[in-house]
C-alpha cells in the first residue's frame, strides 16, 4: 500500500524567497513520485515526477524535487518564489506495477510581495 | 489533443435528484480515474477503470454512486439520489501504460442544495 504525508497545510513565503514544500511517502514497492499544482478553479497539472534514474528531478516553472530513499522523502523546492507560484501543491505516489495515484492532503503556498 | 474533457463544469441540483457527470479521456489512454475533492477529505480516488473495466471501486462512498465506461472514449459518474454532502469537485483523469502520471480534467463543481 502507498501513502503520502505533506507537512504543513499552508506555507507562506515572500516573493524572492526559497520555497520548500515537504512530502514523505510510504510504499511497499519502489515508488513513482509526483508533484502536481492546482490553481484556483482548475484541474491538477503535473509539475514534475520521479520514476527511475537521477534522484534530482527538474520540473516546470523552476521547481525541482529530490528523491531520498533513506528518508522516504520527495520535497519540492524553488530557489526564488514568484507571485504566480501561489497555488495548492499536491504530492502523490504510485507503486511500480500499480496505476492508482495516492495523493497527500495538499499544501497551499502563499506568496507575499 | 484537447486533454481530458469533463462536463458540465458546474452543476447545481436539488437534494434527491439524479446527477450525471461525464468524462472523455485522452485518446489512447486505457486507464480512467474518478476523484472527488473536498476541503475535509482532500482528493479521494473513487473508482478506476482499465480498458473500460472497473478495477477498483473501493473508494465509492455508497450505493448511491455508480460509474460506467461503455467505451474507451466516455465515462459517467452518477449519483442517485444526490445529497448535500455530495457537494464537491469531481475530477476525471486518464493515463496509459506508457505514461507514469495521470492527466486531469478541469473538474465538475457539484452543489447539492
Amino acid at each position: 500500500a502507498q501513502s503520502v504525508t505533506q507537512l504543513g497545510s499552508h506555507v507562506s513565503v515572500s516573493e524572492g524567497a526559497l520555497v520548500l514544500l515537504r512530502c514523505n511517502y510510504s510504499s511497499s514497492v519502489p515508488p513513482y513520485l509526483f508533484w502536481y499544482v492546482q490553481y484556483p478553479n482548475q484541474g491538477l497539472q503535473l509539475l514534475l515526477k520521479y520514476t527511475t534514474g537521477a534522484t534530482l528531478v527538474k520540473g516546470i516553472n523552476g521547481f525541482e524535487a529530490e528523491f531520498k530513499k533513506s528518508e522516504t522523502s520527495f520535497h519540492l523546492t524553488k530557489p526564488s518564489a514568484h507571485m504566480s507560484d501561489a497555488a495548492e501543491y499536491f504530492c502523490a505516489v504510485r507503486g511500480t506495477g500499480f496505476q492508482k495515484l495516492v495523493f497527500g492532503t495538499g499544501t497551499r503556498l502563499l506568496v507575499s510581495p | 489533443d484537447a486533454g481530458v474533457i469533463q462536463s458540465p463544469r458546474h452543476e447545481v441540483t436539488e437534494m434527491g435528484q439524479e446527477v450525471t457527470l461525464r468524462c472523455k479521456p485522452i485518446s489512447g489512454h486505457d486507464y480512467l480515474f474518478w476523484y472527488r475533492q473536498t476541503m475535509m477529505r482532500g482528493l479521494e480516488l473513487l473508482i478506476y477503470f482499465n480498458n473500460n473495466v472497473p478495477i477498483d471501486d473501493s473508494g465509492m462512498p455508497e450505493d448511491r454512486f455508480s460509474a460506467k465506461m461503455p467505451n474507451a472514449s466516455f465515462s459517467t459518474l452518477k449519483i442517485q439520489p444526490s445529497e448535500p454532502r455530495d457537494s464537491a469537485v469531481y475530477f476525471c483523469a486518464s493515463s496509459s501504460e506508457v505514461n507514469t502520471e495521470a492527466f486531469f480534467g478541469q473538474g465538475t463543481r457539484l452543489t447539492v442544495v
